[in-house]
């Protein structure tokens, strides 16, 4: 089954203490991404990542690294995490075509709380 | 002006009615646009992606695309209670890689 796979789904941590969230999909995509989904103002967009050591900033990448060693794999780094980053976060990837994307397939969602 | 923008609802219509959902941006030349449907608790999951302007069908749903008005728009024929949910637009202009989100628009199917 085509699929992006995300963990942990449930996460609740204390400031400072680092943690990584864990995204892997088996479509063989190019980009993927990362979202954080919050109230009253949707996802917005962390990182993504055209391929393989190539990764970019998106709209709010404060706080947050990542890392894109492998096709299939691209984890999100918290490396010292704040109650600001308390969100749903959703990894993503997309076939890419020469000019065009396909559409997302979404991971399940990592529900963070950091207290 | 916010890169996408949806009415955020909620809009309720009647089973078996025509559901409308609409969807403004931002002009920055060539764009793709993409509808995600979102149950409450999941994760989105793609309707359907839409490249040039007019209208573009599957199945119950049709997109449509104005360049000029700068609008997209969804409709989903014969609403059923199952597509009780939000609905997400987004859109990836051709000189980037980055895709913007609107905050979606709740839609309730009344039985």
């Amino acid at each position: 089954e085509a699929q992006v796979t995300q963990n942990p789904r449930y996460l609740i941590t204390v400031t400072g203490k680092k943690l990584t969230v864990t995204c892997s999909q088996n479509m063989n995509h190019e980009y993927m991404s990362w979202y954080r989904q919050d109230p009253g103002l949707g996802l917005r967009q962390i990182y993504y990542s055209m391929n393989v050591e190539v990764t970019d900033k998106g709209d709010v990448p404060e706080g947050y690294k990542v890392s894109r060693k492998e096709k299939r794999n691209f984890p999100l780094i918290l490396e010292s995490p704040s109650p600001n980053q308390t969100s749903l976060y959703f990894c993503a990837s997309s076939l890419r075509g020469t000019d065009r994307y396909y559409g997302y397939t979404f991971g399940s969602g990592t529900r963070l709380t950091v207290v | 002006q916010k890169e996408v923008e949806q009415n955020s609802g909620p809009l309720s219509v009647p089973e078996g009615a025509i559901a409308s959902l609409n969807c403004t941006y931002s002009d920055r030349g060539s764009q793709s646009f993409f509808w995600y449907r979102q149950y409450s608790g999941k994760s989105p999951e793609l309707i359907m992606f839409i490249y040039s302007n007019g209208d573009k069908e599957d199945g119950r749903f049709t997109a449509q695309l104005n360049k000029a008005s700068q609008y997209v728009s969804l409709l989903i024929r014969d609403s059923q209670p199952s597509d009780s949910a939000t609905y997400l637009c987004a859109v990836n202009w051709a000189t980037g890689n980055q895709f913007y989100f609107g905050t979606g628009t709740s839609l309730t199917v009344i039985p």
